[in-house]
Parts: structure tokens; sequence; C-alpha cells
């Protein structure tokens, strides 16, 4: 079965500092998409960013990117210029490419912002 | 448009209950996913249905089960309810089709076995 290790169990960044968020993940497929999911309070579970693993350029979505190294199983988030906002628990994924495939998560990062 | 929509946000029920949750998904998904979150287990999947046929099951006793109605909108039972059940489940909407990776998850029903 597929696993996706996030080794930090917490971190915390300064308000508009950058920090960078770990995650490593096990598989055997070649084709797969990979996810960073942000989960405030509110408990809903917002994507971040995704990854496709066929592609060799590294996702970003304004203020996220991700470090994508397929060899390694490594797939890293950079959140620059950290805002208040982005304090919550952040969950890796791993998606086996098709129909009906489920999410692996990872046990999750909680961030912390400080002001 | 809206989002995914799941009732209730909150439910205490007795152990050796049952108990049924509702997940509406967005407008035009076809595809529900079930997911159980503990702080213990972390986030689990439990089943995926698509035009209302199960199409992926998670490893969870029988006493979960799901079904899909033609309008997309998916529930899920728990039967003989134990204290381990307690958890947060979230429901996650997609179009359901080759390729897809649009999911958008719901806020989840807070369930709490006593």
């Amino acid at each position: 079965a597929q696993t996706v290790t996030q080794s930090q169990p917490e971190m915390s960044v300064q308000e508009a500092e950058t920090v960078t968020l770990s995650c490593t993940y096990d598989t055997s497929e070649s084709d797969y998409y990979l996810f960073w999911y942000k989960q405030p309070p509110s408990r809903q579970m917002i994507l971040v960013i995704r990854q496709e693993a066929y592609k060799q350029q590294n996702a970003t979505e304004n203020r996220f990117s991700v470090n994508f190294q397929k060899a390694a199983k490594s797939f890293s988030l950079k959140i620059s210029d950290s805002q208040l906002g982005d304090a919550a628990m952040y969950f890796c994924a791993y998606r086996r490419a098709g129909t009906g495939n489920q999410f692996y998560f990872g046990t999750g990062t909680s961030l912390t912002v400080i002001p | 448009k809206a989002g995914v929509t799941q009732t209730p946000r909150y439910l205490i029920k007795t152990r050796g209950q049952q108990v049924t949750l509702s997940c509406s998904p967005i407008s035009g998904h076809r595809s529900v996913s079930w997911y159980q979150q503990t702080p213990g287990q972390g986030l689990q999947f439990l089943f995926e249905y698509f035009s209302e046929t199960q199409r992926n099951k998670g490893n969870f006793p029988g006493r979960f089960s799901g079904r899909q109605f033609s309008n997309s909108r998916s529930e899920m039972n728990v039967s003989t309810l134990e204290l381990g059940d307690s958890a947060l489940y979230l429901c996650a909407s997609s179009l359901g089709g080759q390729g897809d990776y649009g999911y958008t998850f719901g806020s989840g029903t807070r369930l709490t076995v006593v």
C-alpha cells in the first residue's frame, strides 16, 4: 500500500517569512498525483497545490510552491511571505492516476504563524 | 456555485445505536468519496460512489456502509456504533471521470459516540 510520511508534526514561522513543510511518499506506480491540502479550524480540506508526477516542472500557486523530487519520492511545500491566515493543519496526499482511486494522506503538519 | 454540503455538522450518539450521515456534492459532480479522520489513525478512506455504484472501498468493517442516489447525493451509515467510531467524517465530490483530480471536500460531520 502507498504510504505518505510527514515528519514534522508542528512548525512555526514568523509572519512574512518563508517556511518549508516536508513530505515523502512510497509507491511503485509511475503515474500519480500529489497534493497539499490545508485544513483550518473550519475543518474543510482546502486544496493548496497539486502536482502531476509526469510533469518535471514544480507546481506554483502564488505564494505556494513545491519541490518535487520524483526519484527521491519527496514533495515539499514552500510557503513564502507567510500570512496569519496560513495557520492551519497541512496534509500531504497521494493519489494514483485513474478513476475511483483514493487519497492517501500523511499525518499532517500543524503550522503556526507568529505575528 | 454551492460547495459540498454535509449534514449534520455535529452528532452525538450512544454506543450500539446506528447513524446516517449525508453528503450533497457540487452540482454536476457524480463521484462522492468518504473519509474518516481521527487523531490516532489520521485520514482513512471509507468508500467511493460513482453513478450510484460503489467503485472503491477501504478497509473498514461491514458496519460501515453507504449509498448514492440518482441526484448524486450520498449517505453513509454506521450500525452498532462503537466508541472508536467517534471521528470527523469528511466527504469529497468530483466529476469522477478519467484523469479527474478536482476533488472538493465538505466541512465534515463530527460524530461523538458516548
